[in-house]
C-alpha cells in the first residue's frame, strides 16, 4: 500500500480555470503535509504548508481532512507558469518525509 | 536567500565504480537529507542524518550506500560499487529542525547520475 497517493493526471486546464487537486495518505499518525511543486529535471520546491484549519497563499488554498485522510490544492485563476508536477508530501516517524508521485498539470493559452 | 548546494550536477560513471556525491546544506540547519528520483518516477527517501549519525533510512539505502558529513559544511552521498538501477537525480535536502515550523525541508538542484 502506498503511503502517499495523488492521481497522475496530467489535468489540461485553459489560462484563467480553477483546478483542484487531492492527495490521500495511508498512516493516521502523519504529522505534517506539504505541496511541493517540480519543473521538469528540477528539484522540488515548497509550494505551501498545509495547516489543520486549512490556509491560502494568493491563487493557492490548501485543505487538510484528517478524519478522511486527504489533502487538497485548489489553484484559482491558473497562469502558464502554474504549469509542473504538484508533489503531495506527507511527514511522520520523526523526520521522514514521504513523496506522492504527483499531479502534472497542464496550463494551456 | 539561503539554499542547498550540490556537485557534482551531472556524472557518468561506470558500472561496478565508486561514486560520491555532494552537498553543503543550509548553514543553521540540523537534519539533512538524500533522496533519489528515477526518471519518471517519484521522489525516494533514501536516508535522514542528525548529529553525526543516521537517524533513518529506507530500504533502498542498503550496504552499497554511505553518507558522511566530513567537515562542519559537507554531507556526502558515496555510492560504493554502482549498478545501472542507480541511475538517478539525487537530491540532498535539509531542514532547520524535525517538529514544528522549523520542519519543511529545503532541496539541492540535484546530482545526475548515469551509470553505464
Amino acid at each position: 500500500r502506498k503511503e502517499v497517493e495523488q492521481d497522475p493526471g496530467p489535468f489540461n486546464v485553459p489560462e484563467g480555470a480553477t483546478v483542484a487537486f487531492n492527495c490521500t495518505y495511508s498512516n493516521s499518525a502523519s504529522q505534517s503535509f506539504f505541496w511541493y511543486r517540480q519543473d521538469c529535471r528540477k528539484e522540488p520546491k515548497l509550494l505551501m504548508s498545509v495547516y489543520s484549519s486549512g490556509n491560502e497563499d494568493g491563487r493557492f488554498t490548501a485543505q487538510l481532512n484528517r478524519a478522511s485522510q486527504y489533502i487538497s490544492l485548489l489553484i484559482r485563476d491558473s497562469k502558464l507558469s502554474d504549469s509542473a508536477t504538484y508533489l503531495c508530501v506527507v511527514r511522520y516517524n520523526f523526520n521522514k518525509f514521504y513523496f506522492g508521485s504527483g499531479t502534472k498539470l497542464n496550463v494551456k493559452p | 536567500e539561503p539554499e542547498v548546494t550540490q556537485t557534482p550536477s551531472h556524472q557518468v560513471t561506470q558500472m561496478g565504480q565508486e561514486v560520491i556525491l555532494r552537498c553543503v546544506p543550509i548553514s543553521n540547519h540540523l537534519y539533512f537529507y538524500w533522496y533519489r528520483q528515477i526518471l519518471g518516477q517519484k521522489v525516494e527517501f533514501l536516508v535522514s542524518f542528525y548529529n553525526n549519525e543516521i537517524s533513518e533510512k529506507s530500504e533502498i539505502f542498503d550496504d552499497q550506500f554511505s553518507v558522511e558529513r566530513p567537515d562542519g559544511s559537507n554531507f556526502t552521498l558515496k555510492i560504493r560499487s554502482t549498478k545501472l538501477e542507480d541511475s538517478a537525480m539525487y537530491f540532498c535536502a535539509s531542514s532547520e529542525s524535525s517538529g514544528g515550523v522549523g520542519n519543511t525541508i529545503y532541496f539541492g538542484e540535484g546530482s545526475w547520475l548515469t551509470v553505464v
